[in-house]
């Protein structure tokens, strides 16, 4: 079935300074969604995306749907310690599939 | 109370236990979902449920039993259960099952000993 990637696996950044991470696919996605799991709590929706080329923000987080449709990127900007979980992407998956996740980045921030 | 609920948070069995995870939403959604979480290892659905009826059935061992009495709620029924079976239990909504926004509970940890 369908899988999507993700890189980093996992970051240590120091707090203020921006990260990024993708999420990529061998197959086409029309829909693209970011989610954030913080230790023993479910994923919470961060950003939906559902054209390619589109460019969404959530406060200082900016996500983009790329253009070839295989991809997306989730920026975060001035990190400070409670962006410390783990950053899903997902995307209704195709031949009947309902929905895929990727297997997750990591964040640490180190005050 | 607001958004998708589950009970209990914590739960731990042996192996020849019977137990029944809940989970509720408020958000007036028509689609329901089960998924596994374990260590180290990517999101798995087990079961939709969309206006009640079962649309998916994700290859899930029969000593897991979904019940979804109506749109607001759904059970996991366990028995006879395995110690690899020792997981976060999520369940989340979305307005149906073509609506891609789904929107998760805190969880069941379950641990089997």
């Amino acid at each position: 079935g369908q899988q999507l990637n993700q890189s980093p696996q996992s970051m240590f950044i120091q707090e203020g300074e921006d990260v990024s991470m993708n999420c990529t696919s061998s197959s086409i996605f029309n829909t693209w969604l970011w989610y954030k799991q913080e230790p023993g709590e479910g994923p919470v929706l961060l950003i939906a995306l559902y054209k390619a080329g589109e460019l969404t923000s959530n406060g200082r987080l900016t996500a983009q749907f790329g253009i070839t449709r295989k991809d997306s990127f989730l920026n975060i900007s001035a990190s400070i310690p409670s962006d410390v979980g783990i950053y899903f992407c997902a995307g209704p998956g195709n031949y009947g599939q309902n929905f895929v996740f990727g297997p997750g980045t990591r964040l640490s921030v180190l005050p | 109370e607001t958004g998708v609920t589950q009970t209990p948070r914590h739960l731990v069995m042996g192996m020849t236990n019977k137990k029944s995870l809940k989970c509720e939403q408020h958000l007036g959604h028509n689609a329901m979902y089960w998924y596994k979480q374990s260590a180290k290892k990517p999101l798995e659905l087990m079961f939709v449920y969309n206006f009640k009826e079962q649309t998916e059935n994700n290859s899930v061992p029969s000593r897991f039993s979904p019940e979804c009495p109506n749109s607001s709620h759904l059970f996991l029924h366990l028995h006879t259960l395995q110690p690899e079976d020792s997981a976060l239990y999520l369940c989340a909504s979305s307005q149906d099952a073509s609506g891609y926004e789904q929107y998760f509970g805190p969880g069941t940890r379950l641990t089997v000993t």
